[in-house]
Formats: C-alpha cells, sequence, structure tokens
C-alpha cells in the first residue's frame, strides 16, 4: 500500500497570503495524484486532479505540481473560504489511498 | 444537477447488520465505477470499497473485507453497501463517491456502531 505523507499538519496564515502544501509519497505514484478540500460538516471536494488539473468549477488560485513521489497545491492568494482541510489522494496503484490531511487556519 | 444521496446509516450493536444505500442522479450511473469512503469522528479519509460500471470488478479494503459488500443496480441509479459483523472501529461517516478521482460525493450518511 503506498502511504501518503502530507507536510505541514496544520499552516497558519492570513487571508491573501500564498499557501503551499506538500504531499509525499512512499513510491512513484506518477501523475495519479488527486488534492481534495473538505470544510467542517461537509463532504470532500475535488479540487485537482492527475496532479495539476482544476476540476469543473475549482478558481485559478488553486494550482497543482509534482509526479512521482513529490506533490504540492498552491492557493495563490487565500480567500477566507479556502480555510479547511486539504487530502491528498492516490489512485496509481490499488487500493487508493489518501494522505492524513493538511489543516489550513485563519492566523 | 449531478446528485448522490446516502441513506441507511444508523446506531448498530456490535456484531449487527446495517444496509447503506446511495442513490444518484443527473448522469449516466451506469457509465461510472462507484466507491464507498468513509471518515471515523475527528480523522481523515479511508477508501472502504469500489465496483466497476458493470459491476465486474470488486475490491474491498483489508480492514472490511468479508465483512462487507458491495452491489449496484444499474436499473434503480442506486449503489449499495451490506455491512455485517460491525465493530466500534466501522464507526464513521460512510460517503458514495463517482469513479477515480473521486469528482462528486454524496453528503454522508452516520454509521455508529456501539452496545
Amino acid at each position: 500500500e503506498i502511504v501518503l505523507t502530507q507536510s505541514p499538519a496544520t499552516l497558519s496564515l492570513s487571508p491573501g497570503e500564498r499557501a503551499t502544501l506538500s504531499c509525499r509519497a512512499s513510491q512513484s505514484v506518477s501523475s495519479y495524484l488527486a488534492w481534495y478540500q473538505q470544510k467542517p460538516g461537509q463532504a470532500p471536494r475535488l479540487l485537482i486532479y492527475d496532479a495539476s488539473n482544476r476540476a469543473t468549477g475549482i478558481p485559478a488560485r488553486f494550482s497543482g505540481s509534482g509526479s512521482g513521489t513529490d506533490f504540492t497545491l498552491t492557493i495563490s492568494s487565500l480567500e477566507p473560504e479556502d480555510f479547511a482541510v486539504y487530502y491528498c489522494q492516490q489512485r496509481s496503484n490499488w487500493p487508493d489511498t489518501f494522505g492524513q490531511g493538511t489543516k489550513l487556519e485563519i492566523k | 444537477e449531478v446528485q448522490l444521496v446516502e441513506s441507511g446509516g444508523g446506531l448498530v450493536k456490535p456484531g449487527g447488520s446495517l444496509r447503506l444505500s446511495c442513490a444518484a442522479s443527473g448522469f449516466t450511473f451506469s457509465s461510472y465505477s462507484m466507491n464507498w469512503v468513509r471518515q471515523a469522528p475527528g480523522k481523515g479519509l479511508e477508501w472502504v470499497s469500489s465496483i466497476s460500471s458493470s459491476s465486474s470488478y470488486i475490491y474491498y479494503a483489508d480492514s472490511v473485507k468479508g465483512r462487507f459488500t458491495i452491489s449496484r443496480d444499474n436499473a434503480k441509479n442506486s449503489l449499495y453497501l451490506q455491512m455485517n459483523s460491525l465493530r466500534a472501529e466501522d464507526t464513521a461517516v460512510y460517503y458514495c463517491a463517482r469513479d477515480s478521482p473521486y469528482d462528486v460525493w454524496g453528503q454522508g450518511t452516520t454509521v455508529t456502531v456501539s452496545s
């Protein structure tokens, strides 16, 4: 099973700042890496798929990069609604696995 | 509108059974693989099971293999999860999700296993 390790566990930033979230895989997942956003009491929402493709309706301030084992989700300028928990997920090898999440909180 | 709506959650005693349902609308259900993903209280996301569009391929997490059964009825646009021999550690919100990556999610249904 591929283990995904996200860092940092918690990221404290202010609106307008740039956020950089990391996801590292225990072995190569090629580009089969997705990012999800989850707000309290809500289901996760797909943000990025195949490492760098924005899902339908996702604002351009969200971008993804990386391949192999190291991936990054960048939010260029934080909006108040962006403060949430973010998960990465790989579908390269069965079973699909998720990272443990990064909580993005308001500083 | 593309939508998934789960139902069937509740409180059950250890060793008991529960059947979850997920009703799909707004898309051609029979064309997509479907999944169950769960989230224990205060924890992260855990993939539980997947089923291909025609039910030809079915997969389970090791943690539920032999106890849970995934199925679907394409004529009824519905996905199911039969959960038997439930344990306290199965307590979670259960989401159904379309395809992989999971591009559409339901709102979740809560399963609580407790005596």
